[in-house]
């Protein structure tokens, strides 16, 4: 049982560039989230996914996309990265009806 | 959403219990009070949630004031592994049940040898 496993781990972009960020998780979970944490800050609520097939933004979405490709597998893509996407990228799942969400190791992604 | 207020950091000595105060004067009925940690270079864990009654698990106990408007994490006995930053977090359940969290800044523990 991997818990919540995220690729790639690090990552560096030039401005304008584009990337996926995978995210996957094998504990039979409904929900998934993309949270961004910027340094020294708590982190952000990117877009969230309830359920397989359906998605909702967060507090901080511009600029970002997301595919729930099944009930394991939640995508963000940066289409065009820019500087300020410098962040760190994580991951998250949990079930209904309760808020233990389960996160990600993170992945740490620099646009220079 | 409801906002918390904690303590931006705190220290405590190792094998001494430590008491991680939050506010949460704008709680509403339905909010649920949690607690999550995270270690240096790794992504949150979930510690501790409640709603009215203290609560407790092998991690740690959450104290919540009678008028839950304040709430303490307790852990009893600290070690230098609980050195991390401590997030208390309010959410209120709806009707899709996402249950998606708002993290704050956090308090930044720090434990002493």
């Amino acid at each position: 049982n991997a818990g919540v496993t995220q690729t790639p781990k690090f990552q560096v972009l030039k401005t304008g560039q584009s990337m996926t960020l995978q995210c996957a998780q094998d504990m039979n979970h409904n929900s998934m989230y993309w949270y961004r944490q910027d340094p020294g800050m708590g982190l952000r609520l990117i877009y969230y996914s309830a359920s397989e097939g359906t998605t909702d933004k967060g507090e901080v979405p511009n600029g970002y996309n997301v595919s729930r490709l099944n009930k394991r597998e939640f995508s963000l893509r940066l289409e065009s990265a820019a500087p300020s996407q410098t962040s760190v990228y994580f991951c998250a799942s949990n079930r209904d009806k309760t808020y233990e969400q389960y996160f990600g190791p993170g992945t740490r992604l620099t646009v220079t | 959403d409801a906002k918390t207020t904690q303590p931006n950091s705190m220290e405590s000595n190792e094998e001494e219990p430590v008491h991680l105060p939050c506010n949460h004067s704008t709680i509403s009925g339905t909010d649920y009070i949690h607690w999550y940690r995270q270690l240096p270079s790794q992504g949150p864990e979930y510690v501790i949630h409640g709603l009215t009654s203290n609560v407790n698990n092998r991690m740690a106990s959450l104290a919540i004031a009678e008028d839950r408007k304040s709430s303490t994490l307790i852990l009893h006995r600290a070690t230098l592994r609980d050195a991390a930053v401590y997030y208390c977090i309010l959410s209120r359940p709806s009707s899709s049940n996402t249950g998606k969290l708002i993290f704050g800044q956090g308090t930044t523990l720090q434990v002493k040898p």
